[in-house]
């Protein structure tokens, strides 16, 4: 299985601050990679698709980049609604997996 | 747009079955770009893809290695909606469960529809 490892973590950034969450793959994986958010008691919610894609209705201050092995998720200006954790995911083969996920606090 | 219900029971015994449904509106279940996915999260275990099944030109399934001599994905078409079966459930299998359809028309493959989630918990 191709395992996904994030960092950090967990993060605390302000509210307007630009902020990156990396996503590394153990094998090589072109750009099959997706990212999702979730907040507490909630299904995760489809970000980004194809490493660099928008999900209809995500707002642009969301992006995704990377292939091969690297791929980071940026959000460019922190808004109060964006504070979760968020999971990066592989379709390369299968199975699928995931990361163990960025939580992303309030400062 | 897509909507996915899911139902069953959030709770099971040790040996026991453990049933849940995802009812599908917006959607076909027979859909050949689709592929109907279970997922299950736990503190221990994170995010864990469970299997999933699809329809191109007949029904096709795949399971997680971990789970394959246990669990059982079906579509019912008259219904549009897709089931799993877990069998012989251990305390381990305690999580929240999800349905996903997953896009293969998009290269990422990615999960664009979730359910809502059942806590399932196997308790004596």
């Amino acid at each position: 299985d191709i395992q996904m490892t994030q960092s950090p973590s967990s993060l605390s950034a302000f509210v307007g601050d630009r902020v990156t969450i990396t996503c590394r793959a153990s094998q090589t994986m072109g750009n099959y990679l997706n990212w999702y958010q979730q907040k507490p008691g909630r299904a995760p919610r489809h970000l980004i698709y194809a490493a660099s894609n928008l999900q209809s209705g995500v707002p642009s201050r969301f992006s995704g980049s990377g292939s091969g092995t690297d791929f980071t998720l940026t959000i460019s200006s922190l808004q109060p609604e964006d504070f979760a954790t968020y999971y990066c995911q592989h379709s390369y083969n299968t199975p699928p997996t995931f990361g163990q996920g960025t939580r992303l606090e309030i400062k | 747009q897509v909507e996915l219900q899911q139902s069953g029971p959030g709770l099971a015994k040790p040996s026991q079955t453990l049933s849940l449904t995802c009812a599908i509106s917006g959607d076909s279940v027979s859909n050949n770009v689709a592929a109907w996915n279970w997922i299950r999260q736990s503190p221990s275990r994170g995010l864990e893809w469970l299997g999933r099944t699809y329809y191109r030109s007949r029904w096709y399934s795949d399971y997680a290695v971990s789970l394959r001599s246990r669990i059982i994905i079906s579509a019912d078409t008259s219904k549009n909606q897709f089931s799993l079966q877990v069998n012989s459930v251990t305390p381990a299998d305690t999580a929240v469960y999800f349905c996903a359809r997953q896009n293969h028309g998009n290269q990422g493959h990615s999960f664009e529809y979730w359910g809502q989630g059942t806590l399932v918990t196997v308790s004596p």
